[in-house]
């Protein structure tokens, strides 16, 4: 059963830079036919797709959010990366990892970033 | 950029009851089209994928339908457990995607 596990970065200061990492497990993710997607859902809000990344490191973005996301992936450690610069109150959420294929199919549990001085 | 849009925002309806949740796009997604249950604390969950054609383990009370930039998702005899927040999610341009607001399904 495939598991996707986001890093847990916690509180970030406003202007600075959201990092996280997603740990998949129980699967290669140098297996073709999928990407590794970013979501974000702001509290009581909806669902924002951020950008996705093939194993061979093909991104797509968002166009509202592309001047300020990098997302990368190590197929080495099995883990792919959201950087998300100059951060704001309006990006506090619950940032989920993903595994996109036509649908999501496997979610990671989702992780609060909040960003407060 | 590919708007979603769900009505209603809030649908109450009564157990046992048959829900209609509806969901737009801005242009046509043909049918690209799947549709999420979201339950407080937890990841969305696929329901509907294609637009018609029920994930793994859905129970068949979940019907979608629809093409182009109308869909729709029936469910029918709502059980407890059904009660929760939906999103629709068009897939057209793959893996780029966008969501709808959703509608929250509660108890009448």
């Amino acid at each position: 059963q495939l598991q996707l596990q986001e890093s847990d970065p916690g509180l970030v200061k406003p202007s600075e830079t959201l990092s996280l990492t997603c740990t998949v497990s129980g699967g290669s993710i140098s297996g073709s036919g999928y990407y590794w997607g970013w979501i974000r859902q702001p509290p009581g809000k909806g669902l924002e797709w951020i950008g996705a990344i093939s194993y061979s490191g093909t991104t797509y973005y968002n166009a509202s959010l592309q001047r300020r996301v990098t997302i990368s992936v190590d197929t080495s450690k099995n883990q792919f990366s959201l950087k998300f610069s100059s951060v704001t109150a309006a990006d506090t959420a619950v940032y989920f990892c993903a595994r996109q294929g036509w649908d999501i199919l496997y979610w990671g549990q989702g992780t609060l970033v909040a960003v407060s001085s | 950029e590919i708007v979603m849009t769900q009505s209603p925002a809030t649908l109450s309806v009564s157990p046992g009851e048959r829900a209609t949740l509806s969901c737009r796009a801005s242009q046509s997604v043909k049918d690209n089209l799947a549709w999420y249950q979201q339950k407080p604390g937890q990841a969305p969950r696929v329901l509907i994928y294609g637009a018609s054609t029920r994930a793994t383990g859905i129970p068949a009370r979940f019907s979608g339908s629809g093409s182009g930039t109308e869909f729709t998702l029936s469910i029918s005899s709502l059980q407890s457990e059904d009660f929760a927040v939906y999103y629709c999610q068009q897939y057209d341009d793959w893996p780029r995607c966008s969501f709808g607001q959703g509608t929250k399904l509660e108890i009448k």
